[in-house]
Parts: C-alpha cells; structure tokens; sequence
C-alpha cells in the first residue's frame, strides 16, 4: 500500500533563511509523482512542484526546489530564502502515475516564517 | 494551468438534509477527483468521478452517502446526503490530465452541519 510519511508537524525559520520540509513514501509502483502543496489560511490548495520518478534531476521552481532521494524514498521540499508569505501548511503528495492515477497526501508540516 | 471553480464557496446546513456541490473547469480533463478535508486534517480522496458512468469510490465512502456526476470532461458534482454534523468539513474538486506533472484544486467549499 502506499503511504507518504511527514514528521514535523510544525517548523519554524528566520525571514530569508532557507528551510527544508521532510516528506517520505512508500510504494511498490515503479511509475509515481511526488507532489508539494502549500495551503495558507485561506484553505486553498496551491501546488508548488511535482517529481517525477523517471526524472533523473531533482525539479526546481523559482525559490521552491524538491530533493528526490528515490533510494531512500525521500521528497524533501527546500524553500530558499524565506518569506513572511511562506507562512502556511505544507503537504506532501504521491501519486500513481499508471493505474488509477490517485494522490495521496501527508499529515502536513505547518511552517512558521518570522521576521 | 486549469481553472477550476466550485459553488457553493460555504453552506451551513441542518443535520438530514443534502447539499450539492458543482465543480466546473475551464479546459477538458482527464480526471476529476473529490477530497474531503476535515478541520485540522489533511486531504482524504473520496472518489474518483468518471465521465458517463459510476465514481469509483474509496474505502470508507459509499455512493448512497455521497452520489456523484460527471456527465462531461469540465463538469462534475458531489452530493453529501442525509448529513451529520461530522460531515462538517472542506469538500475540494481535482483535476489532472493523464501525461502532465500537475494536479489542481478547486477553491473548496466549506460545509458546517448543524
């Protein structure tokens, strides 16, 4: 079965520094997506990048890069120079990319940007 | 990117009643999904709604509780029925195209049963 795993249930990072949000799977599919959503207060579903398990760079998305470690079956998501707006519930998602192409999410890592 | 917008944005509903949601997008899509987020928690997939014929549901949802449409590639409802007050929660619409990195939500609606 497949499970995404997100251990910090809440972080904290100094305005402009960089942070890392931890996010890892499990799954015995060969083709899947990882996928990172930023929800603000606002509840709406931002997506910020996508993974995917035959891209052999890691993806980058302006200050978003994802860390894809598919032998350690990690998806740690690194936002670089942090904002006061970065503030906001991170999800981690996975996705089966052959059969019923569902996603699945993690229990989230609330991220707390301080000025 | 698809545009993807949902009606109602909120509703408070009394405990027995139904309520309808549409999700409609602005392109055509292969996959249209719904997700219930309930307060605190993260997103759980409900069903995956399949055009001209019956959602496929995951476990722990049935269709006489939660009926669904999609009677074309843009357009697709969910029904929440007979509801309780634990169906209070954050009904969101997704949308994917089989072959593309990308999945998007609708803005969700809110429902608070009382």
């Amino acid at each position: 079965a497949q499970k995404i795993t997100q251990t910090q249930p809440g972080m904290f990072v100094q305005e402009k520094e960089a942070v890392t949000l931890d996010c890892t799977y499990d799954t015995s599919d060969q083709s899947y997506g990882l996928f990172w959503y930023k929800q603000p207060s606002s509840g709406e579903m931002i997506f910020l990048i996508y993974q995917g398990s035959y891209d052999e760079q890691n993806a980058t998305e302006g200050r978003y890069s994802l860390n894809f470690q598919k032998a350690r079956k990690s998806a740690n998501l690194v936002i670089s120079a942090s904002q006061l707006g970065d503030s906001a519930m991170y999800f981690c998602a996975m996705r089966d990319n052959t059969g019923g192409f569902k996603t699945i999410f993690g229990a989230g890592t609330r991220l707390f940007v301080k000025a | 990117s698809a545009v993807i917008s949902q009606k109602p944005s909120r509703d408070i509903c009394q405990r027995g009643t139904s309520l309808t949601i549409q999700c409609q997008v602005d392109s055509q899509v292969t996959m249209m999904f719904w997700y219930r987020q309930q307060p605190g928690q993260s997103l759980t997939l409900i069903a995956t709604a399949n055009q001209g014929s019956e959602a496929t549901y995951e476990s722990g949802f049935v269709i006489d509780k939660f009926p669904i449409s999609r009677p074309n590639l843009t357009f697709s409802t969910l029904t929440v029925s007979n509801m309780s007050p634990e169906d209070s929660s954050i009904y969101l619409c997704s949308v994917a195209i089989r072959g593309l990195g990308t999945q998007y939500f609708g803005p969700g609606t809110r429902l608070l049963v009382l």
